[in-house]
């Protein structure tokens, strides 16, 4: 049963300390999604890739966040320096060229 | 733009009562649409979809039927069960993108 694969799930950080969010899209996905999950703000969008390529990440506070995909089997999301305010859930999930998406269980993200 | 409307939550529900929720649409052009469900602790994972008008999409004893006429996409189900609590979203695919527009999620809490 394929699956998407998100690490770390949990991780708690300090402000101004950098944090690496890596996830393993399902085989033969060619296309990756960021999301951040909050209570107040709901789930919204940071970043795509297709084949590799990033398509959008017009949801990403550029100045701190980064997104890349090194290889097809690995996308990664970066805070640096973080803040209490990136407290939240982030989700990876991975389709093909359709609009079915799979996504990952998340990593829990807490900045103190 | 395009955009999901859901009804608000929390929606409470005693085991076996009928289950509605409510989504509206905006959109251009013809788009698809889907429900996706997350349980607690979990990713989002898809319910069930419908790619164009008059179609049903069913699973798991939820329905939803794409209605272009009324830009409605309601989830229903006859008889809910306390496994069925969860948080569910609406969501509508358009273009060639891959993307997804989310609506902000509906809780559902089912009490035995």
């Amino acid at each position: 049963d394929a699956r998407v694969t998100q690490t770390p799930r949990h991780k708690v950080t300090e402000m101004g300390q950098e944090v690496t969010m890596r996830c393993q899209p399902i085989l033969g996905h060619n296309t990756v999604f960021w999301y951040r999950q909050t209570m107040m703000q709901g789930l919204e969008l940071l970043a795509y890739f297709r084949n590799r390529a990033p398509l959008d990440d017009s949801g990403m506070p550029k100045d701190r966040f980064s997104a890349e995909m090194p290889d097809a089997t690995l996308a990664t999301l970066k805070i640096q320096p973080s803040e209490p305010r990136d407290s939240a859930v982030y989700f990876c999930a991975s389709g093909l060229e359709t609009y079915e998406q799979y996504f990952g269980p998340g990593t829990r993200l807490t900045v103190t | 733009g395009n955009s999901v409307t859901q009804m608000e939550g929390p929606v409470t529900l005693s085991e076996e009562a009928f289950l509605t929720i409510n989504c509206t649409y905006t959109a251009t052009g013809y788009p698809s649409l889907f429900w996706y469900v997350q349980y607690p602790g979990e990713g989002l994972q898809l319910l069930l979809k419908a790619t164009k008008a008059d179609d049903k999409g069913s699973n798991k004893g939820f329905e939803a039927t794409y209605r272009k006429e009324t830009t409605s996409f309601h989830l229903e189900k006859g008889s809910v069960q306390v496994s069925d609590s969860a948080v569910y979203f609406c969501a509508l695919g358009s273009g060639n993108t891959g993307k997804l527009i989310f609506g902000q999620g509906t809780t559902l809490q089912v009490k035995p």
